[in-house]
């Protein structure tokens, strides 16, 4: 099992609705949770952070975090062609010292004008 | 805004050369990373470092090595490139505090080996 899972996709998605990406991840202690947008041929870019259970909003975004089923997902509502890209999700474990992140796969969103 | 940079942002050369591609940030972020990704495939860690001198191998093997002798570079090697070593190479920053600090990353370098 992969510490960090996201459906690869790709995910198709109509000009306007609300887009849902999922990510599971193995380790409990883990305590941050990040998601980034990579455009193709681009650097990862951070989009939201999210440390504690429940919702936290930025604009059309909205990332939720259950710890207890050990899942964060990224809401984008109104969704527009340029939020086409690979979302990448990223998890923190808890630990002294330990300040590497483990990214999942990505899963593609394409948004259908 | 993060402001981390990385030169060149593309690089085809031969096999057998040796190769530095430098990353270098402003931010006075205590910790660096370099990541190498292949088109359409995952990040892998490679390399990291926590501050000056402390340099650290990643989860991926790696032929490159790594130094940080600056705060504010860190700069990745490979003695002799191989076509093996054709990929996009990421490098990354994060400010210092423990727990929630973010990576903010450089746009890259593309690396072709002939």
């Amino acid at each position: 099992q992969k510490e960090v899972e996201q459906n690869s996709g790709p995910l198709s998605v109509p000009e306007g609705a609300i887009a849902s990406l999922n990510c599971t991840y193995s380790d409990r202690v883990s305590q941050s949770f990040f998601w980034y947008r990579q455009y193709s041929g681009k650097s990862p870019e951070l989009i939201m952070s999210i440390y504690s259970n429940g919702d936290k909003e930025d604009g059309r975004f909205t990332a939720q975090l259950n710890k207890a089923s050990q899942y964060v997902s990224l809401l984008i509502r109104d969704s527009q062609p340029s939020d086409s890209a690979t979302y990448l999700c990223a998890v923190k474990r808890r630990g002294f010292g330990n300040e590497k992140l483990t990214f999942g796969t990505g899963t593609r969103l394409t948004i259908i004008p | 805004e993060a402001d981390i940079y990385q030169t060149p942002r593309y690089l085809v050369i031969g096999t057998g050369k040796k190769i530095t591609l430098e990353c270098s940030q402003t931010m006075g972020h205590d910790k660096m990373y370099w990541y190498q990704q292949d088109p359409g495939m995952e990040l892998h860690l490679i390399h990291y470092s926590y501050g000056v001198n402390s340099t650290e191998k990643g989860d991926l093997s790696s032929e490159s090595t790594v130094s940080r002798i600056r705060t504010e570079h860190f700069p990745l090697t490979l003695e002799s490139a191989r076509p093996s070593h054709t990929s996009q190479y990421l490098c990354a920053s994060s400010a210092p505090g423990s727990g929630n600090q973010p990576q903010h990353f450089g746009d890259g370098t593309r690396l072709s080996i002939l």
